[in-house]
């Protein structure tokens, strides 16, 4: 595998359910970030992690839990969302080196559906 | 602050016709201007950046973006243009050295035959 990876490809869920979104890179990258990207609206950020700390909470509700064990792997947990929730979630990667982020590497998306 | 605004929110051309799509950015601090593509059920991909030295960057697929301070601009170009090149746009920019992206609306580009 190459580049960032997110699985799975697509998902639908009801409000009541739990599920989980993961995001892997093998970029060799230190700061990983969460994106949604919903129908006629700019791109996003949700939440930014660098070397695992969480750095960028962007007033998200809390329905939305990341998590993220090492620097390759990142999580969006869900759980009873909104049908207003239903979105392409992007995850995507980036180095960070002396406080200088270089350009962020995307993966192919999750597309969620809320019922 | 940092904003960008995407002229067009549709651009349809026929195949092998030039192409233009338009982007503008407000920053109060130096800029980094990103071009992505987003093809259909697919996340977004690299097309071109600039970070410094040239002002005219050459990126993938054949594109080219200039990048002009004083008029604010980064606009992407093509001289010819593929039924493959049919997506949507994205123009993005990052002030200084920090991790904050911020994307336009996007401009979905349709060539037709």
């Amino acid at each position: 595998e190459t580049g960032v990876t997110q699985t799975p490809r697509h998902l639908v869920m009801g409000m009541t359910n739990k599920k989980s979104l993961k995001c892997e890179q093998h970029l060799g990258h230190n700061a990983m970030y969460w994106y949604k990207q919903s129908a006629k609206k700019p791109l996003e950020l949700m939440f930014v992690y660098n070397f695992k700390e969480q750095t960028e909470n962007n007033s998200v509700p809390s329905r939305f839990s990341p998590e993220c064990p090492n620097s390759s792997h990142l999580f969006l947990h869900l759980h009873t969302l909104q049908p207003e929730d239903s979105a392409l979630y992007l995850c995507a990667s980036s180095q960070d080196q002396n406080g200088y982020t270089d350009t962020q590497y995307f993966g192919p998306g999750t597309r969620l559906t809320v019922l | 602050a940092q904003s960008v605004t995407q002229l067009d929110s549709q651009v349809p051309v026929f195949e092998e016709a030039p192409v233009e799509l338009r982007c503008n950015y407000s920053s109060s601090v130096s800029v980094y201007l990103f071009w992505y593509v987003q093809y259909p059920n697919q996340g977004l991909q690299l097309l071109l950046k600039y970070l410094s030295g040239s002002t005219l960057v050459k990126g993938i697929n054949g594109f080219e973006a200039e990048f002009n301070k004083s008029q604010t601009s980064f606009h992407l170009r093509k001289p010819s243009v593929h039924i493959s090149d049919t997506a949507e746009y994205f123009c993005a920019v990052k002030g200084g050295s920090n991790y904050k992206l911020t994307f336009g609306k996007g401009t979905l580009l349709t060539v037709n035959p």
